[in-house]
């Protein structure tokens, strides 16, 4: 069965030090996409970046970037220069087919 | 470009009665999905629609939960009746069809998503 988990209901990161949030996935399927996405308080989804099982080089979106490993099945999300508005919870996600898997989120606090 | 469009943004209503929520996805793309977000369950796909039509509503949890498409630029998710265990976050989200020349061309965009309180 596929599964999303992470680790760390609770973070918190200094203003304008990187983060780096964990995911890790199981699953026997060879052609599959993570994504992140972020969740304000204000409640709505915000896709944040892709990866593609297949894909070589780990994706960047500017500030962020996904640390890819495929052999360890994790996908953590690397956030640089955290800014206030950063804070948020984040889901990771699994797409098999058209159908996205969430993880339980983390979320993040970053401190002035 | 205008994103998912959901309404009403909050609904509040009694047990038994009935709750229409109201989604129109990006222009353009031939994916629509309904998820429902609670603190017990996380995040979980109800159903989707392929070109209007419904492709997997495995996720739907009763039967006092329906979902109609029809036409490309609307969506409706109705329960009735409502109980007070329907109380969630509910979303919609779009996406385009799958390039595969492009991957992550089908990313899924959401809307704000409607909170739903069912007293």
């Amino acid at each position: 069965a596929q599964k999303i988990t992470q680790t760390q209901p609770g973070m918190f990161v200094q203003e304008k030090e990187a983060v780096t949030l964990d995911c890790t996935y199981d699953t026997s399927d060879q052609s599959y996409g993570l994504f992140w996405y972020k969740q304000p308080s204000s409640g709505e989804m915000i896709f944040l970046i892709y990866q593609g099982s297949y894909d070589e080089q780990n994706a960047t979106e500017g500030r962020y970037s996904l640390n890819f490993q495929k052999a360890r099945k994790s996908a953590n999300l690397v956030i640089s220069a955290s800014q206030l508005g950063d804070s948020a919870m984040y889901f990771c996600a699994m797409k098999r087919s058209y159908k996205l898997i969430f993880g339980s989120g983390t979320r993040l606090l970053v401190r002035p | 470009d205008a994103g998912v469009i959901q309404s009403p943004r909050h609904e509040v209503t009694e047990m038994g009665q009935e709750v229409t929520l109201r989604c129109k996805p990006i222009s353009g793309h031939d994916y629509l999905f309904w998820y429902r977000q609670t603190m017990m369950r996380g995040l979980e796909l109800l159903i989707y629609f392929n070109n209007n039509v419904p492709i997997d509503d495995s996720g739907m949890p009763e039967d006092r939960f329906s979902a109609k498409m029809p036409n490309a630029s609307f969506s409706t998710l109705k329960i009735q009746p409502s109980e007070p265990r329907d109380s969630a976050v509910y979303f919609c989200a779009s996406s385009p069809y799958r390039d595969n020349s492009r991957p992550g061309t089908d990313t899924q965009y959401f809307g704000p998503g409607t909170r739903l309180t069912v007293l």
